[in-house]
C-alpha cells in the first residue's frame, strides 16, 4: 500500500524567513497531494493541494511543488508569520484513499 | 454552520466499557471516514463509507464498529475499551470522483481511557 514519508517532524523558523517541509510517496499510482495544517484543539484543514498532472502551485505565501519521478513533494511556506505555527501533514491520495505523513510541528520564533 | 460535526468534544471513561462517537456533515458528500490520531499526531485511516457502505477497513479491531444510517452520518461504536485506544478520533467527508476531493474533517472527539 502507500506510504508516506514527512520531514522533518519539527521546524523552527524565525518569523519572516521561509519554511520547507518535505515528503515522499511510495506509489507512482498516487495522482493527488493534499496539504492539511492543523491548529491545537481543531482537525486539519485543508491549505493547498496539487495534482499529479502539475508540477507547482502558489497561493499568497504558501506553494507547493510535485517532481512525479522522484515522488517527492514540498510545501513552502515564504515570509512565515506567528499564525503559521501549527502541525502540517501532507497526504497522497490513491483511488480516494488518502494517506497522511506523520506531521511536522512548525514554531515561528519572534 | 458547521460542515462536519462530531460529538461529544471529549470522553473520559473506564477500560471495559462501551462507547459511541457520532458525526454528521452537512456538506452532501457521498464519503465518510473515520481517522484516529495517537500521542504522536500520527493520523491513521480507520474505516471509510461511500454512501452507507463500507469501502475501506484498516485492519482495525472488531471492537470498533461503524454505522451510516445514511450518507450524512456516520457513527463510531467501540466495544470493551482498552487503554491503547486513547486518542483523538476525527471524523471526516470528501466527495470523491470530483476533480478535487479534499477530506473535510471534524474538530475530533478526544477519547481518555483510564
Amino acid at each position: 500500500g502507500e506510504n508516506v514519508e514527512q520531514h522533518p517532524s519539527t521546524l523552527s523558523v524565525q518569523e519572516g524567513d521561509s519554511a520547507v517541509i518535505k515528503c515522499t510517496y511510495s506509489d507512482s499510482a498516487s495522482n493527488y497531494f493534499p496539504w492539511y495544517k492543523q491548529e491545537l484543539g481543531k482537525g486539519p484543514q485543508l491549505i493547498i493541494d496539487i495534482r499529479s498532472n502539475v508540477g507547482e502551485k502558489k497561493d499568497q505565501r504558501i506553494a507547493v511543488t510535485l517532481n512525479k519521478t522522484a515522488k517527492h513533494f514540498s510545501l513552502h511556506i515564504t515570509e512565515t508569520q506567528p499564525e503559521d505555527s501549527a502541525v502540517y501533514f501532507c497526504a497522497a491520495s490513491i483511488h480516494d484513499k488518502i494517506i497522511f505523513g506523520k506531521g511536522t510541528r512548525l514554531h515561528i520564533l519572534p | 454552520d458547521t460542515a462536519v460535526s462530531q460529538t461529544p468534544k471529549y470522553l473520559v471513561t473506564q477500560m471495559g466499557n462501551d462507547k459511541s462517537i457520532k458525526c454528521e456533515q452537512n456538506l452532501g458528500h457521498d464519503t465518510m471516514y473515520w481517522y484516529k490520531q495517537d500521542s504522536k499526531k500520527f493520523l491513521k485511516i480507520m474505516f471509510s463509507y461511500n454512501n452507507k457502505e463500507l469501502i475501506i477497513n484498516e485492519t482495525v479491531p472488531n471492537r470498533f464498529s461503524p454505522k451510516s444510517p445514511d450518507k450524512a452520518h456516520l457513527n463510531l461504536h467501540i466495544n470493551s475499551l482498552e487503554l491503547g485506544d486513547s486518542a483523538v478520533y476525527f471524523c471526516a467527508s470528501s466527495q470523491p470522483g470530483t476533480q478535487n476531493s479534499p477530506l473535510h474533517f471534524g474538530n475530533g472527539t478526544r477519547l481518555t481511557v483510564t
